[in-house]
């Protein structure tokens, strides 16, 4: 069964220090995964995805299949950060039909 | 263009009444997936529609849930004899499916309170 595990409700960083959200996830298959992002009172929107590599908004996250984990981190964190994060596993022939996702990490970047 | 939208953005109902969510997708988008978001736990996917077809229902916590999509385009999911357990806040979201294109937009949900 996929699941997808978010230890921390609440993260509280201050500005211009690091900052990681940690993940970890179950699947027996080869996983894709995403990071989602919500706003405060804006829609849920994808972040990043792990198979892009890409750097959005200075977050990174890389695939640890060892350690089955897909912590997001940035190395200085800004007021704008502040957010609700949501790791997701995607399932399904595509690997995004059918997201599992986690309970989410409030982040509040203390100025 | 236009993004996901969902009404009614609040539905208070009275327990043991029967509710209808809307949602409009992205024009073009072929998938359609319908989540669950309950205070204090992470969003709960409910079904995914393919088109009109809807490949995995098995995220529906009881037969008092259903959904269908029509046109390739509207779905609506009905609650029947609402209960307080359901009082949560709906999602609904679109994609296109293919190996390139894995990114779902989501609308901004419909809160339901049953009293």
């Amino acid at each position: 069964a996929q699941r997808v595990t978010q230890p921390e409700k609440l993260l509280s960083v201050f500005k211009g220090a690091p900052v990681e959200l940690k993940c970890n996830y179950s699947y027996s298959g080869s996983p894709e995964l995403f990071w989602y992002v919500q706003y405060s009172r804006q829609r849920l929107q994808l972040l990043l995805r792990h198979i892009s590599r890409e750097s959005i908004k200075g977050f990174t996250a890389d695939l640890n299949k060892g350690e089955t984990s897909f912590h997001l981190k940035k190395p200085f964190a800004q007021e704008e950060d502040s957010a609700m994060y949501y790791c997701a596993l995607g399932g399904g022939n595509f690997g995004n039909e059918k997201l599992t996702f986690g309970t989410g990490t409030r982040l509040t970047i203390i100025p | 263009g236009a993004g996901v939208s969902q009404s009614p953005s609040n539905k208070v109902t009275e327990k043991g009444k029967d509710v209808e969510l809307r949602c409009d997708p992205i024009s073009g988008h072929t998938a359609l997936y319908w989540y669950r978001q309950s205070l204090g736990q992470g969003l709960e996917f409910l079904i995914y529609f393919q088109g009109n077809s809807a490949p995995d229902k098995s995220g529906l916590p009881s037969d008092r849930f259903s959904a269908e999509r029509t046109g390739g385009s509207v779905s609506t999911l009905t609650i029947q004899r609402t209960q307080q357990e359901d009082s949560a806040v709906y999602l609904c979201a679109s994609s296109l499916v293919d190996a390139l294109s894995y990114e779902q937009y989501f609308g901004p949900g419909t809160r339901l309170t049953v009293t």
